[in-house]
């Protein structure tokens, strides 16, 4: 069982190139979400998904395009890389919208140079 | 607009307690969440607060007052291994978890 997982684990861009983040979960877990995390900031979420097929946004989605195919698999895409996308991504997924908690994958660091 | 404030370095010694406060304004509320991210790695659940009051785990407790919009966290017998950022998160009227910026716990021998 191994959670969430998370690939790559770091990657340097070049402005205007592109990328896909992947996600993978484990755990049958309908939620999935893509976050992002900035020195001084609390995570933001940038897209997330209530089930296999569905994605819907967050409070940071543009520039960011998402696909849930697979219930497993949560795909984050950066079509034309930004330095202001340079950021260190979480993949995470829960059960529901109550209490359970959210479970985090490492982190994928992007450096957009 | 939404806003969990927290603090953001706290220094204490081995073996003390340490309270950690998170105030936090928000459209809604439904549960709010600690959880513990060591430097470079995720977040990791520790509690969850929906009602009134304290929940205690082990060493750690944490404490919500919906009224006053706060919350804080205990941590009791501090080790060094508990030198992480602890992050206080409010869930709000759309299911969404607003996040604050964490708190950056050292812990000095």
């Amino acid at each position: 069982n191994a959670g969430v997982t998370q690939t790559p684990k770091f990657r340097v861009l070049k402005t205007g190139q592109s990328m896909t983040l992947l996600c993978a979960q484990d755990m049958n877990h309908e939620y999935m979400y893509w976050y992002r995390q900035d020195p001084g900031m609390g995570l933001r979420l940038i897209h997330y998904s209530v089930g296999e097929g569905t994605t819907a946004k967050g409070e940071v989605p543009d520039g960011y395009n998402v696909s849930r195919l697979k219930k497993q698999n949560f795909l984050l895409g950066l079509e034309s890389a930004a330095p202001s996308q340079t950021s260190v991504y979480f993949c995470a997924s829960s059960v529901g919208e109550g209490p359970e908690t959210q479970y985090f994958g490492p982190g994928t660091r992007l450096l957009v140079l | 607009g939404q806003n969990i404030d927290q603090p953001t370095e706290m220094t204490a010694t081995e073996g003390a307690i340490v309270q950690i406060n998170c105030t936090y304004q928000t459209s809604g509320f439904n549960g709010l969440f600690w959880y513990q991210q060591h430097a470079g790695e995720a977040p990791t659940f520790l509690s969850y607060n929906v009602l009134d009051g304290l929940e205690e785990k082990g060493r750690f407790s944490s404490f919500l007052s919906r009224s006053k919009g706060y919350s804080y966290l205990l941590l009791k017998e501090l080790q060094m291994k508990d030198s992480a950022s602890y992050l206080c998160a409010v869930r709000d009227s759309n299911y969404q978890l607003i996040w604050g910026a964490g708190t950056k716990l050292i812990i000095k021998p």
